[in-house]
């Protein structure tokens, strides 16, 4: 089965520097690479998302970039905010068959001013 | 339109009781994943059901089910609860891969 590596587990930034959170998945079927971000007593929230036939994707200060042949994907997060730090997720899914979301075990992201 | 919802919120049983937990989906998802999130065991992916079928599952002994009904909602059962089932447990529904997650039971096992 599938199986995604996350790193680092935890990320200390500086106000307005950037982020930068790597994922690593196993299996070459996996098609969709969603990023959810995750509030202390929240639920994970979509924050951006990736399919396989695109290299990157951009939304205001977050983008995700992806890189098939190494199976790799990066999520960036520039000009970081207090209201960044939370705990982010990556995931794999190969939409072909069931929505069995693999995911990684977490980066807790702390932006201090 | 209206989110994820999930009843009840919180939930404290003992060992050895059975629990349900009722995810409503968006409408129109036919899709709905259970979770379950603990802090050693990260996200875990538990089952999957699409139009009233099991379509996936995974590595839960089999005290853990779920069913789906007509409208899409789920339910998840766990029977004999044990200490390590206490979790949030998590239900997402989802149209064409993207998956929104309800907020989601927490579940308290004494």
């Amino acid at each position: 089965g599938e199986n995604v590596e996350q790193h680092p587990s935890t990320l200390s930034v500086q106000e307005g520097d950037s982020a930068v959170i790597k994922c690593t998945y196993s299996d070459s079927a996996s098609n969709y690479f969603p990023w959810y971000k995750q509030e202390l007593g929240k639920r994970p929230q979509l924050i951006i998302d990736i399919r396989s036939n695109v290299g990157e994707k951009k939304d205001q200060r977050i983008a995700v970039t992806l890189n098939k042949t190494a199976k790799h994907f990066s999520l960036h997060i520039t000009e970081t905010q207090p209201e960044d730090s939370a705990v982010y997720f990556c995931a794999a899914l190969y939409t072909g068959t069931a929505s069995k979301l693999t995911f990684g075990t977490g980066t807790r992201l702390q932006v201090t001013l | 339109k209206a989110g994820v919802t999930q009843t009840p919120r919180y939930l404290i049983k003992t060992r050895g009781q059975q629990v349900t937990l009722s995810c409503s989906p968006i409408s129109g998802h036919r899709s709905v994943s259970w979770y379950q999130q603990t802090p050693g065991q990260g996200l875990q992916f538990l089952f999957e059901y699409f139009s009233e079928t099991q379509r996936n599952k995974g590595n839960f002994p089999g005290r853990f089910s779920g069913r789906q009904f007509s409208n899409s909602r789920s339910e998840m059962n766990v029977s004999t609860l044990e200490l390590g089932d206490s979790a949030l447990y998590l239900c997402a529904s989802s149209l064409g891969g993207e998956q929104f997650f309800g907020p989601g039971t927490r579940l308290t096992v004494l």
